[in-house]
């Protein structure tokens, strides 16, 4: 069966500082890969999608970026945070078909 | 621009009732449509999916409806658990944006027993 992993849990990060998110996913190859952030009281934006390896989309300019070195590894990076990057991060993968968008338990930042 | 819209941020019903949750969305692309639930400090996990050429689909206590005229969808959930006091999510897919989903702003569910 397949699983998603996301480190860490929680993160408290002061503004200005760097930020690396990882996601993997076992038990499938070739996976579409998402980031989502869901702000306090709000929906699930979508930040970058991934296809392949190295196929990153952007969905909403920020200072955020994400990378896809390795089939089944997504990762979300900034170099500087802001107070305004503070929020739940989800990371979300799917086969293509059917549809459904599986998440991992997500990472709680904190900018201070 | 929010193409799909969950117009009531909370709801409250007594276990044993029915819970009806609304979706509304604007882009007549949308040919599949989605319902996750999600608890405090967890991902999402998807419940149940509807494609635009049905509009019913069941799954147990809960059932997804499609009026596609009106362009809204609901969730039924017959009866209500206190365990399905949750956020609740509706998606939907644009038939040109390959797997990408665009969510609503989420309900709050709260079962009361």
């Amino acid at each position: 069966s397949q699983t998603i992993h996301q480190w860490p849990a929680t993160l408290v990060q002061p503004v200005g500082s760097p930020l690396s998110l990882e996601c993997t996913v076992e038990g499938t190859s070739n996976p579409n890969l998402y980031w989502y952030r869901q702000a306090a009281g709000r929906g699930l934006q979508l930040l970058f999608y991934s296809v392949g390896i190295g196929q990153i989309s952007s969905e909403v300019p920020q200072n955020l970026s994400a990378s896809r070195p390795q089939d089944r590894q997504f990762i979300l990076s900034s170099k500087k945070l802001l107070l305004s990057d503070s929020g739940f991060y989800l990371c979300a993968w799917t086969p293509g078909w059917p549809y459904e968008q599986y998440f991992g338990p997500g990472t709680r930042l904190t900018v201070t | 621009d929010q193409q799909v819209k969950q117009n009531s941020p909370s709801l409250s019903v007594q276990e044993g009732r029915i819970s009806i949750l609304n979706c509304d969305y604007t882009n007549s692309m949308f040919d599949y449509f989605l319902w996750y639930k999600k608890y405090p400090a967890e991902g999402p996990t998807f419940l149940i999916s509807i494609s635009s050429i049905k509009d019913k689909n069941e799954d147990g206590r809960f059932t997804v409806f499609l009026n596609k005229s009106a362009k809204h969808l609901s969730l039924h959930i017959v009866p209500s658990q206190p365990g399905d006091s949750a956020v609740y999510f509706c998606a939907a897919k644009r038939g040109t944006s390959g797997s990408r989903l665009t969510f609503g702003e989420g309900t709050q569910l709260t079962v009361n027993p």
